[in-house]
């Protein structure tokens, strides 16, 4: 069966300083993959997707980047977080683009 | 713009009763939709779905209902259960496109 897997689960970080989210799925090859940010008063955010290695496609304009260096691992960063990037980020994953998306357990990240 | 609206942001439902849960879309190309659960701290978890062929869905207590012509679905929960409180999202795309989501509905059932 698939799973898949997000750390850390809660993270707080200074305005400025640099961040790193990972995550990773099991039991499937080839996924799309997904990062999300869901922020207070608000649904879900898309903030990027991948169809494959080394593509990443962005939806919203911001000081966040995502890379895919492996085939089932995706990674959120910034260089300097804003105190707007606080949120819930969530990683998801999908067969493809019609289907049914599946989620991780998320990172609640506070930038103070 | 937000394509993907749920316009109550909660809703509370006697144990036992029918709930249910709105939202309304403005792209006439969307042609599937899904609704979520969500848990305070945990991802999403899938629900339900439904093809824009179809009119209706079901999946024992859920259902999930497509008004293609007011752009309009809803999601009845019978018989609403307290382990049913969560948040539900709502969300819609056009195939082959991204996923869109809705603002969310916090459902408490009381016992």
């Amino acid at each position: 069966s698939q799973t898949i897997h997000q750390w850390p689960a809660t993270l707080v970080q200074p305005v400025g300083s640099p961040l790193s989210l990972e995550c990773t799925v099991e039991g499937t090859s080839n996924p799309n993959l997904y990062w999300y940010r869901q922020a207070a008063g608000r649904g879900l955010q898309l903030l990027f997707y991948s169809v494959g290695i080394g593509q990443i496609s962005s939806e919203v304009p911001q000081n966040l980047s995502a890379s895919r260096p492996q085939d089932r691992q995706f990674i959120l960063s910034s260089k300097k977080l804003l105190l707007s990037d606080s949120g819930f980020y969530l990683c998801a994953w999908s067969v493809d683009s019609t289907y049914e998306q599946y989620f991780g357990p998320g990172t609640r990240l506070t930038v103070t | 713009d937000q394509q993907v609206k749920q316009n109550s942001p909660s809703l509370s439902v006697q144990e036992g009763r029918i709930s249910i849960l709105n939202c309304d879309y403005t792209n006439s190309m969307f042609d599937y939709f899904l609704w979520y659960k969500k848990y305070p701290a945990e991802g999403p978890t899938f629900l339900i779905s439904i093809s824009s062929i179809k009119d209706k869905n079901e999946d024992g207590r859920f259902t999930v209902f497509l008004n293609k012509s007011a752009k309009h679905l809803s999601l009845h929960i019978v018989p609403s259960q307290p382990g049913d409180s969560a948040v539900y999202f709502c969300a819609a795309s056009a195939r082959g496109d991204q996923f869109y989501f809705g603002t969310g509905t916090s459902l408490t059932v009381i016992p």
